[in-house]
């Protein structure tokens, strides 16, 4: 059974970069499309891109300019970072595996999600 | 972006009865080449991650109770629990996964009446 797990700081300061890492376990890392989802509180979920096991990447077009997705497959790992960040990026986030689709695909493997809060 | 708009926000069902969501999208989720709607259901429980209920607009995840279906086509869908049972409480989302970026309707919330 595939099992995802997110790891990183829950408190970052505005203006500063989010870091969090997913580790899988229980299953191949290859020739699957990692994915980082959120969730503001209170609010709907938000797809935030992808890092392929090769390593290309995918960004929804208004985080683009703020995030960079890694993935280390010796590891089992695939990092995401967000830039400059204000209250607004105040979230629960989700590592997630996807399949099925050929554009996007649907999300079987969720992590449990770590709540990540941006304050002073 | 394409976008998904869920109706309703939310309904109270009594234990045992139907219960009806429906997902509406901006534009077409069917593939001509392959006849298949890019469409997928999640159940969000309060502390947990959501987990997929149905993909492919009608095709249920293994291990799924089968009182969870999925109908219909092209821009038009819906998740049907057949009876209703207290562990199905949650926010039920749909998904369309037809073009980047993937995204999500706002969500239904189902409660016990």
């Amino acid at each position: 059974q595939v099992q995802l797990q997110e790891s990183g700081p829950g408190l970052v300061k505005p203006s500063e970069t989010l870091s969090l890492t997913c580790t899988v376990s229980g299953g191949s890392i290859s020739s699957y499309y990692w994915n980082w989802i959120r969730q503001p509180p209170g609010k709907g979920l938000e797809w935030i891109g992808y890092v392929y096991y090769s390593g290309s990447t995918n960004y929804n077009p208004s985080l683009k300019s703020r995030v960079t997705m890694s993935v280390d497959t010796s590891k089992k790992q695939f990092s995401l970072k967000l830039r400059s960040v204000t209250a607004a990026d105040t979230a629960v986030y989700y590592c997630t595996r996807e399949y099925g689709g050929t554009a996007a695909g649907y999300f079987d493997y969720w992590g449990r999600g770590t709540l990540v809060s941006v304050s002073s | 972006d394409i976008v998904m708009t869920q109706s309703p926000d939310s309904l109270a069902v009594s234990l045992g009865e139907r219960a009806t969501i429906n997902c509406k999208s901006s534009q077409s989720l069917l593939y001509s080449s392959n006849k298949k709607n890019y469409l997928a259901w999640y159940q969000h429980k309060p502390g947990q991650p959501p987990k997929l209920l149905i993909y492919w607009a009608s095709t249920r995840e293994s291990g799924v109770p089968d009182r969870f279906s999925g109908s219909g086509s092209g821009t038009d869908f819906t998740l049907t629990i057949s009876s209703l049972q207290a562990e199905d409480v949650a926010i039920y989302y749909c998904q369309q996964y037809y073009s980047t970026p993937p995204t999500f309707g706002q969500g239904t919330k189902v409660e016990i009446k």
